[in-house]
């Protein structure tokens, strides 16, 4: 059963659509982050949520909207999709807001491909 | 600018020697450090992790040594196995609160190949 549970796997759009990324724990976990991996392979955080609340928001464009409709669930809308935003996203999850052990758990990527 | 970072893209060892990945970071707040291994197609995964009060950590075939005071971490790996065989990420944390909240800064990974 899978802990962390990100749909699609692959996303191919054109320039210009809207499209969303869905994002599903089962660990019971408060927090839940989207990351995103870039062509230089670095993974850097966009947003994270505690019990549905907004803690981080990180310089993202605004045509990225992260949205909770509850602790399991963290979904990330994207707007006027750009080739530049082709990328790997990641979801994960994390105890009580940062588990200083074990860190996060991570779901299996998004590759989103933008044409 | 980036904070962590893992100066070896690739690293190749023969199946039963050493594995050791290396990571620098600049940003002397870091006080907790985590290594990830990813396979292909699947999320980062958990290794092993050290805080800055300790130099040294060991879980099993796996040792993370830091030096704080060269802002530097390694990950030892002995014996290696062609199980191995995949991308490393080292990661860092601030325990700042605020905006830091949970947040991880990665590096760009090393991908390490275990010949048998």
């Amino acid at each position: 059963d899978t802990a962390v549970s990100q749909t699609p796997k692959y996303l191919v759009t054109q320039m210009g659509n809207d499209k969303s990324i869905k994002c599903e724990q089962n660990l019971g976990h408060d927090t839940m982050y989207w990351y995103k991996q870039d062509s230089k392979k670095f993974l850097k955080i966009m947003f994270s949520y505690n019990n549905k609340e907004l803690i981080i928001n990180e310089t993202v464009p605004n045509r990225f909207s992260p949205k909770s409709p509850d602790k399991a669930h963290l979904n990330l809308h994207i707007n006027s999709l750009e080739l530049g935003d082709s990328a790997v996203y990641f979801c994960a999850s994390s105890q009580e807001g940062w588990d200083r052990v074990y860190g996060y758990t991570f779901g299996s990527g998004t590759r989103l491909t933008v044409v | 600018d980036q904070q962590v970072k893992q100066n070896s893209p690739s690293l190749s060892v023969q199946e039963g020697r050493i594995s050791i990945l290396n990571c620098d970071y600049t940003n002397s707040m870091f006080d907790y450090f985590l290594w990830y291994k990813k396979y292909p197609a699947e999320g980062p995964t958990f290794l092993i992790s050290i805080s800055s009060i300790k130099d040294k950590n060991e879980d099993g075939r796996f040792t993370v040594f830091l030096n704080k005071s060269a802002k530097h971490l390694s990950l030892h790996i002995v014996p290696s196995q062609p199980g191995d065989s995949a991308v490393y990420f080292c990661a860092a944390s601030a325990n700042a609160g605020g905006t830091s909240y949970g947040k991880l800064t990665f590096g760009q990974g090393t991908i390490l190949t275990v010949h048998p």
